[in-house]
């Protein structure tokens, strides 16, 4: 079975503080994604990666950077975490290739809270 | 810019009975579709994917229907139980730079009444 394993599901941060979620995949997947999710505002895309070192934007950059420097694990920073970003974040990982037929597999969740 | 809709937003049944959701996108050059589960506090698990070439896929009690030309599918849950609330989401992979994009819909909240 695939795995997309997130290492913190719970975070208390202050404002200000720099934030890192990690998340690391076994299945030596090519595509790797942060998405935050926001009730009412369902999925959002934050960056993706579909190769080391390679990256790019989503549709909600802003305040986010991320890093892939190995193939197995992706990186999520908030370089000065804001109240806003108080969301549930989800990585997640895909094969590259016959794109119509890859499923794309998803971590259990980072719940961060910014006070 | 594509943009996917999922009503009703909540639903509550008795179990037993068939249900259906819908899932609408507006623009129909889609690669594929899939339709995935998430319980309360937890991540997304897949269920169907279907292929923008096909029409439906079933897996056990789940049957997902694909219609392009009209921006539709629908995912059919025969016998619901208990154990099938979640909240379900559809989300469309399309085409353009970024071709491993998903675009969710905000997804269906049901709840199977015992």
């Amino acid at each position: 079975d695939v795995k997309v394993t997130q290492s913190s599901r719970y975070l208390v941060k202050r404002t200000g503080e720099k934030v890192f979620l990690e998340c690391v995949q076994d299945m030596d997947h090519e595509n790797m994604f942060w998405y935050r999710q926001d009730p009412g505002l369902g999925l959002r895309l934050i960056y993706f990666s579909y190769d080391v070192k390679m990256k790019e934007k989503g549709d909600i950059p802003e305040g986010y950077s991320v890093s892939r420097e190995k193939k197995e694990r992706f990186s999520l920073i908030l370089e000065s975490a804001s109240t806003n970003q108080t969301s549930m974040y989800l990585c997640a990982s895909s094969l590259t290739g016959q794109i119509s037929g890859n499923t794309i597999y998803f971590g259990e969740g980072s719940w961060l809270t910014v006070v | 810019k594509q943009e996917v809709t999922q009503i009703p937003a909540a639903l509550s049944v008795p179990e037993g009975e068939n249900l259906v959701l819908n899932c609408s996108f507006t623009d129909s050059a889609i690669y594929n579709l899939q339709w995935f589960r998430q319980d309360p506090g937890k991540g997304l698990t897949s269920l169907l994917l279907i292929q923008s070439s096909q029409r439906e896929q079933t897996s056990g009690r789940l049957n997902a229907s694909l219609d392009k030309s009209s921006g539709r599918s629908t995912l059919y849950i025969a016998a619901s139980q208990p154990g099938d609330s979640a909240t379900y989401l559809c989300a469309v992979r399309g085409y353009g730079g970024a071709t491993n994009k998903l675009i969710f819909g905000t997804g269906t909240l049901l709840a199977v009444q015992p």
